[in-house]
C-alpha cells in the first residue's frame, strides 16, 4: 500500500464550480503538508503549504489537513479554465524528504 | 531564462546505452534533486544533494548515478538503459537551512526519457 494515496481522476466541472481534491495517507508522523501544481508539459509549483492540522486560505484555495483521520483536502473557489492542471498532495515528516501523491488531473469547461 | 535548466528535454535511446541528463540553475540553492515521474505513481525521489560533496540515495536510485559538479549542475546517468527507466525526470532545487523546510521544491519542465 502507498503511504500516500490520491485519486488519479481526471476531474471534470464546469467553470465557477468549487473543486474538492483529497489525499489520504498512512504515516501518521507526517507533519508538513503541501499541494503542488503541474500544468500540461511543466514541472511542478508550490501552491500551498499547511504545517499540522487546520486550514489555510489564499485567495481562492483553501487547505486543509484533518491528522486525525488522515486526510488533507484542497478546495478551489470559483473554478477557472486557468485551474487546469494536475495537482499532487505532498507530505513528509520532519527528518525525511517529501512524499508525493500520484496526482489528480483537473479539466475545468469554459 | 529558467531558473531550472534540464537538458535534453526529449531523449529517445535503445536499450544497453549511457544517457546522461544535466540540470544546471541559477537560483543559487544548495540543495539539489533528481525525481522520476510515472504514470499514477507520482514523483519519485532518485537522488539528492544538500552541497557538492553530500550525495544521498532516494528512494530508487538502483540503475541511476549522479554528479555534483559545482553548486549549480547536478547530473543524472543511466550507465546502461532499460525500458522500464522510460519516463519524466524532474530536476529540482531547494534552499533550505538546516533540515527540509518548508518542503518548497523548485522543479525544472523535465525531460522525457524514452527507451527502446
Amino acid at each position: 500500500q502507498k503511504e500516500v494515496e490520491q485519486d488519479p481522476g481526471p476531474l471534470s466541472v464546469p467553470e465557477g464550480a468549487i473543486v474538492s481534491l483529497n489525499c489520504t495517507y498512512s504515516n501518521s508522523a507526517f507533519q508538513y503538508f503541501m499541494w503542488y501544481r503541474q500544468y500540461s508539459r511543466k514541472g511542478p509549483e508550490l501552491l500551498m503549504y499547511t504545517y499540522s492540522s487546520g486550514n489555510k486560505e489564499d485567495g481562492r484555495f483553501t487547505a486543509q489537513v484533518d491528522k486525525s483521520s488522515k486526510y488533507i483536502s484542497l478546495f478551489i473557489r470559483d473554478s477557472q479554465p486557468s485551474d487546469s492542471a494536475t495537482y499532487l498532495c505532498a507530505m513528509r515528516t520532519g527528518r525525511r524528504a517529501l512524499t508525493f501523491g500520484s496526482g489528480t488531473r483537473l479539466q475545468v469547461q469554459p | 531564462d529558467a531558473d531550472v535548466t534540464q537538458t535534453p528535454r526529449n531523449r529517445i535511446t535503445k536499450t544497453g546505452k549511457r544517457i546522461m541528463l544535466e540540470c544546471s540553475q541559477t537560483k543559487g540553492h544548495d540543495r539539489m534533486y533528481w525525481y522520476r515521474q510515472d504514470p499514477g505513481l507520482g514523483l519519485q525521489l532518485i537522488y539528492y544533494s544538500f552541497d557538492v560533496k553530500d550525495i544521498n540515495k532516494g528512494e530508487i536510485s538502483d540503475g541511476y548515478s549522479v554528479s555534483r559538479q559545482a553548486q549549480a549542475k547536478f547530473s543524472l546517468s543511466l550507465e546502461s538503459a532499460i525500458p522500464n527507466q522510460t519516463a519524466l525526470y524532474f530536476c529540482a532545487t531547494s534552499d533550505t537551512p538546516g533540515g527540509w523546510g518548508t518542503g518548497e521544491l523548485f522543479f525544472g519542465e523535465g525531460s522525457r526519457l524514452t527507451v527502446l
